[in-house]
């Protein structure tokens, strides 16, 4: 069981805009910032979005992260075949002295 | 550009203990903390701990205290994990992550490609 909890699969057209989104609590979203991952099978996952909303140099406008209370969500407009992948949420647990992941979310690209 | 390389693949016994690398190149490697991360075959992505190489201090989750060891030479940029008395349960790929962190932030910036550790009798 992840600390964060995401939806399991979302999915969406080409050219859709799409949100996913990671629910915590007050001792890690709440309190601290959340950031976002790319992940594909056998590949090193990816940093697309720290301190909720910011994105690293490379990664496109198109990914966008936000925050309200305990809550987070990844948005992703303009959707693209590339963008098929699993994606997760993470930030850091004041009560478990640690960082902690949501449990992932597929994106199908339809 | 920061590169990091992870060794190779293991497949290990049950109550066997392993030891995976992880090379940084390409950037600051001492003064970040480099964390270890398991993915279990279905699973979410687990975080195990973490070492800041100029501190030489690491810090475990509670459920890997005692079993796991995370330590990294700075003379080479190399970090290591150590599991011991595995099971089964911890057949994952294994990955090192470099972080940055501050009062309320706490990211992974780079990341290895994964080393998959399978525990089998």
């Amino acid at each position: 069981q992840s600390v964060l909890t995401q939806p399991p699969s979302a999915s969406g057209t080409p050219g859709q805009r799409v949100t996913i989104s990671c629910s915590g609590s007050s001792s890690n979203i709440e309190s601290n910032t959340v950031s976002w991952y790319l992940h594909l099978p056998g590949t090193a996952p990816k940093l697309l979005i720290y301190s909720n909303n910011q994105r690293p140099s490379g990664v496109p406008d198109r990914f966008s992260g936000s925050k309200s209370g305990t809550s987070a969500s990844l948005a992703i407009s303009g959707l693209q075949s590339e963008d098929e992948a699993d994606y997760y949420c993470a930030a850091w647990d004041d009560s478990l002295n640690g960082p902690v992941f949501g449990g992932g979310t597929k994106l199908t690209v339809l | 550009q920061v590169q990091v390389v992870q060794s190779g693949a293991e497949v290990k016994k049950p109550g066997s203990s392993v030891k995976v690398s992880c090379k940084a190149s390409g950037g600051t490697f001492s003064s970040y903390g480099i964390n270890w991360v398991r993915q279990a075959p279905g699973q979410g992505l687990e975080w195990m701990g973490r070492i800041v190489p100029i501190l030489g201090l690491a810090t475990y989750a509670q459920k890997f205290q005692g079993r796991v060891t995370i330590t990294a030479d700075k003379s080479t940029s190399t970090s290591y994990m150590d599991l011991s008395s595995l099971r089964s349960e911890d057949t994952a790929v294994y990955y090192c992550a470099r972080s940055r962190d501050g009062y309320d932030y706490y990211y992974f910036d780079y990341w290895g490609q994964g080393t998959l550790v399978t525990v089998s009798s």
